[in-house]
């Protein structure tokens, strides 16, 4: 069973809207760390944004901000008021702390901005 | 800083060739890890080590070996390259300890094999 979830291979949005990018996720372990990563068409992987199991609020990072709901097992992604260098992969990973620190990927959503 | 340093960037292969792609890190991280990236699938794991001396199979390791003999470099071997390994591979870093440690990414190498 997929430990990461992103259900939306491809989004779009308008140019200064907000988007959202789901990610559910699977774990026993009480202390893990969730993130996600931007992949631009020139292929490198970026960190973005992190969010601890223990973390009271939401992470938040410039245009980025996590929306982390543990009883729901969600940690969506907003990105605020879009750009066109937004368009890119992005990918939800997470890492339990008990267990094994390998960290797991979702397949990854893609979002177009547009002009 | 340098960084994650994966090379090389491009390789073609024939079928039944091997050839090692190569990563370094200057970071002292202890934990490395060799990722394939393919359309749909997002990153899988192929081998990961949490230092120097230690591997082990991540979800994807057949035809592939690896190795740390330093805390800084994990090569990655394709023994007997095939089709089925035309992708694009990532090498990644970060500190063991903690929840909070982001991977840290090399630019990626695209393998062709044909």
């Amino acid at each position: 069973a997929q430990k990461i979830t992103q259900t939306q291979p491809g989004m779009f949005v308008q140019e200064k809207e907000a988007v959202t990018l789901d990610c559910t996720y699977d774990t026993s372990d009480p202390s893990y760390g969730l993130f996600w990563y931007k992949q631009p068409s020139s292929g490198e992987m970026i960190f973005l944004i992190y969010q601890g199991s223990y973390d009271q609020q939401n992470a938040t990072e410039g245009r980025y901000s996590l929306n982390f709901q543990k009883a729901r097992k969600s940690a969506n992604l907003v990105i605020s008021a879009s750009q066109l260098g937004d368009s890119a992969m992005y990918f939800c990973a997470m890492r339990e702390l008990g267990g094994s620190y390998i960290p797991t990927f979702g397949r990854g959503t893609s979002l177009i901005v547009h002009p | 800083n340098a960084g994650v340093t994966q090379t090389p960037k491009f390789q073609v292969l024939k079928t039944g060739q091997s050839m090692t792609l190569q990563c370094a890190q200057d970071m002292n991280h202890e934990y490395m890890s060799w990722y394939r990236q393919d359309p749909g699938m997002g990153l899988r794991l192929i081998h990961y080590s949490v230092g120097a001396g230690i591997t082990d199979q991540g979800e994807v390791p057949n035809g592939y070996n690896v190795s740390r003999s330093t805390t800084e470099d994990f090569p990655l071997r394709l023994l007997s390259a095939a089709p089925s390994q035309t992708s694009v591979y990532f090498c990644a870093s970060s500190i063991l300890e903690g929840s909070n440690s982001p991977l840290h990414f090399g630019n990626g190498t695209r393998l062709t094999v044909t």
